[in-house]
């Protein structure tokens, strides 16, 4: 099992340009999620998708997109990057949202962006 | 509004000291659940315990303990003989059930750093 996959874990964008941050999982979890972090914020959820056509936002949503056409994929769109945007963007998948006990919500391992 | 505060930033003690975490928590609802994570120096986030709100039973795992007092909020972390690959960034993190699909609420995360 390779968990969950995001991919790239660098890039760097200048502002106004566009990227899409892939994220796949393959243990069939229903629910995915998005997360940044950013030096003493802790993480913070953009969006997330409780299946496959159900996208909702979440604390942070402005500036970024998202959809959900498969069970494993939820890709994240950036339509014009800003400096603000610069961070580090976590996908993460559970059987629930909020993970069961012998299920967590499961982390990929990052995406540092930075936007200049 | 949930909340989440864990007021130590950063925590330094030498080898084999213990340590304790604290965590407290804000919501509405009667039913959550409270996450700790641990992120290594490499980045990754690992889950290490998920608790609900029914459940006070403190819990221990090894060098690890976690004392949940519901009469004041907290669900703090104590780790017992304390070793240099326990330096990392431990999030606490709370769900509320009845809020529906919001993902997690982290803190800000505490620095934890052990000396040799």
């Amino acid at each position: 099992n390779a968990g969950v996959t995001q991919t790239p874990k660098f890039q760097v964008l200048k502002t106004g340009q566009s990227m899409t941050l892939q994220c796949a999982q393959d243990m069939n979890h229903e629910y995915m999620s998005w997360y940044r972090q950013d030096p003493g914020m802790g993480l913070r959820l953009i969006h997330y998708s409780v299946g496959a056509g159900i996208t909702d936002q979440g604390e942070v949503p402005n500036g970024y997109n998202v959809s959900r056409s498969t069970t494993e994929d939820f890709p994240l769109r950036l339509l014009s990057a800003a400096p603000s945007q610069t961070s580090v963007y976590f996908c993460a998948s559970s059987y629930s949202l909020t993970g069961t006990r012998n299920s967590p919500l499961h982390f990929g391992n990052g995406t540092r962006l930075t936007v200049t | 509004a949930q909340k989440v505060t864990q007021a130590q930033t950063e925590i330094s003690v030498v080898e084999k000291e213990d340590v304790t975490l604290d965590c407290v928590y804000e919501t509405r609802d009667t039913t959550y659940y409270l996450f700790w994570y641990k992120q290594p120096p490499s980045g990754e986030l690992v889950f290490l315990i998920r608790r609900n709100s029914f459940d006070e039973q403190n819990e221990i795992s090894g060098r690890y303990s976690w004392n949940f007092q519901k009469s004041t909020s907290s669900f703090n972390f104590t780790i017992t003989a304390s070793q240099v690959v326990d330096s990392a960034v431990y999030f606490c993190a709370l769900s509320e059930v009845g809020g529906g699909a919001d993902g997690l609420t982290f803190g800000k995360g505490t620095h934890l750093i052990i000396q040799p």
